[in-house]
């Protein structure tokens, strides 16, 4: 069963830049896409970006200035970066595999299984 | 952006009681709706995809419906285990995916 595990720095500087790396274990990184989504506390969902096994990305026009999503298939990891953070970048950031069922004419989408989130704060 | 907005919420309810949420897309979305469970402290967790199809393991209690616009997840007979937040997302458009406010479902 696949699992996934979010790690890096829990406190992170304004104007400075978050890392997070995704390790996916009991499965194989490929031929799957990788999401981010985040939850500032007390609140809803975002959809950050993905990343597919090969590398090519989708992000959230709303942060594509300052997200940058990458792939490492030798060590079953991909990572998130997120430039000139502010207070608003603060949330519990969650990896997950994009799931896909065909169904004939395209493909439903959803997010799943996620790992259990890392809380990532942005303050000097 | 497709805006989605839940309804109601909170949500007070009992064990045992039947429960319906409803989520609504700011524009035709056809079926390309999910569900998810998120418990305090938790990840979310998929239950429905497709807005209709349970996802495997998901009790039978949970159900799907709508298209368009319009979408309800009921729960037939409340369980203690189900006092949780529930989130509908849009697959439809996939840049960006949204997801809709939450409903909070919580004892009555």
């Amino acid at each position: 069963q696949v699992q996934l595990q979010e790690s890096g720095p829990g406190l992170v500087k304004p104007s400075e830049t978050l890392s997070l790396t995704c390790t996916v274990s009991g499965d194989s990184i490929s031929p799957y896409y990788w999401s981010w989504i985040r939850q500032p506390p007390g609140k809803g969902l975002e959809w950050i970006g993905y990343i597919y096994y090969s590398g090519s990305t989708k992000y959230n026009p709303s942060l594509k200035s300052r997200v940058s999503i990458s792939v490492d298939t030798s060590k079953n990891q991909f990572s998130l970066k997120l430039s000139s953070v502010t207070a608003a970048d603060t949330a519990v950031y969650y990896c997950a595999r994009r799931g896909y069922h065909y169904y004939g004419s395209g493909n439903y989408l959803w997010f799943g299984p996620w790992g259990q989130g890392t809380l990532v704060t942005v303050s000097s | 952006d497709i805006q989605m907005t839940q309804s109601p919420s909170p949500l007070s309810a009992s064990v045992g009681d039947r429960v319906t949420i409803t989520c609504r897309a700011s524009q035709n979305i056809s079926s390309f709706l999910n569900w998810y469970q998120q418990k305090p402290g938790q990840a979310p967790k998929l239950l429905i995809f497709g807005a209709s199809t349970l996802q495997r393991g998901v009790p039978s209690r949970f159900r799907g419906s709508g298209s368009g616009t319009d979408f309800t997840l009921t729960i037939s007979s409340l369980q203690p285990e189900d006092f949780a937040t529930y989130y509908c997302q849009q697959s439809y458009d996939t840049t960006p995916f949204t997801f809709g406010p939450g409903t909070k479902v919580d004892v009555k």
